[in-house]
């Protein structure tokens, strides 16, 4: 069965560093990865889509990278800040797009 | 308001009491989905819907049922609601744009608990 793996679930990170989360999957060839936030009491909110056939993906200071071969994405932070806190889920869609699969997440903790 | 609206906010059930969630889009969205997050844990996806009167299970949809009459609207029932079921639920609803954006939209979640 489809499986995808966060590889921690927390973080700490001191402010001003770069946050490094790692997202795995098994079993699955998604034609999109894609990366959420998510904060306490709320619904997740969409960060950053990255295709299959994309390496790197930025946006202002976050950074994804996509590596098919290894079944692995990396979700970068940098200049990390307190507002930077919180859990950060990715998710896979398959290339019809209907289903989106997320992982079980990190949480994410920048100390001033 | 755009976006995605779920009623109720909270909720306490007992054990074999049936409800519905309620979950509306406003933005046209062809694809909806209903997921359910245990405390500390990822998305779990219950069903999803790529249209109107399309339906299909997600990883984990024994105990609940959808039906999807409209484009707008993609109610989750519950039915016989045991303990297990006690959760935040999160409707959703995304778009299939032909460069592949298919970002999903979250409702605020509601929060049941069965006792």
């Amino acid at each position: 069965s489809q499986k995808i793996e966060q590889n921690s679930e927390a973080l700490n990170i001191q402010e001003g560093k770069t946050a490094t989360l790692t997202c795995n999957y098994t079993n699955y060839s998604p034609a999109y990865l894609q990366w959420y936030r998510q904060d306490p009491g709320r619904g997740p909110v969409f960060l950053l889509l990255i295709r299959e056939n994309e390496k790197e993906k930025r946006k202002e200071r976050l950074k994804v990278t996509f590596d098919t071969t290894l079944k692995q994405s990396l979700f970068h932070i940098t200049a990390s800040q307190p507002a930077d806190s919180a859990t950060y889920l990715c998710a896979l869609v398959g290339s019809s797009a209907s289903k989106i699969i997320f992982g079980s997440g990190t949480r994410l903790s920048i100390r001033p | 308001n755009t976006g995605v609206t779920q009623t109720p906010k909270f909720r306490i059930l007992k054990i074999g009491q049936s409800m519905t969630l309620q979950c509306t889009q406003d933005m046209n969205h062809n694809y909806m989905y209903w997921y359910r997050q245990d405390p500390g844990m990822g998305l779990k996806l219950i069903y999803y819907s790529v249209g109107a009167g399309i339906t299909d299970k997600g990883e984990v949809p024994n105990g609940y049922n959808v039906s999807r009459s409209t484009t707008e609207d993609f109610p989750l029932r519950l039915e016989l609601a045991a303990p297990s079921q006690t959760s935040v639920y999160f409707c959703a609803s995304s778009y299939f744009r032909d460069r592949g954006r298919t970002e999903a939209f979250f409702g605020q979640g509601t929060r049941l608990t069965v006792v």
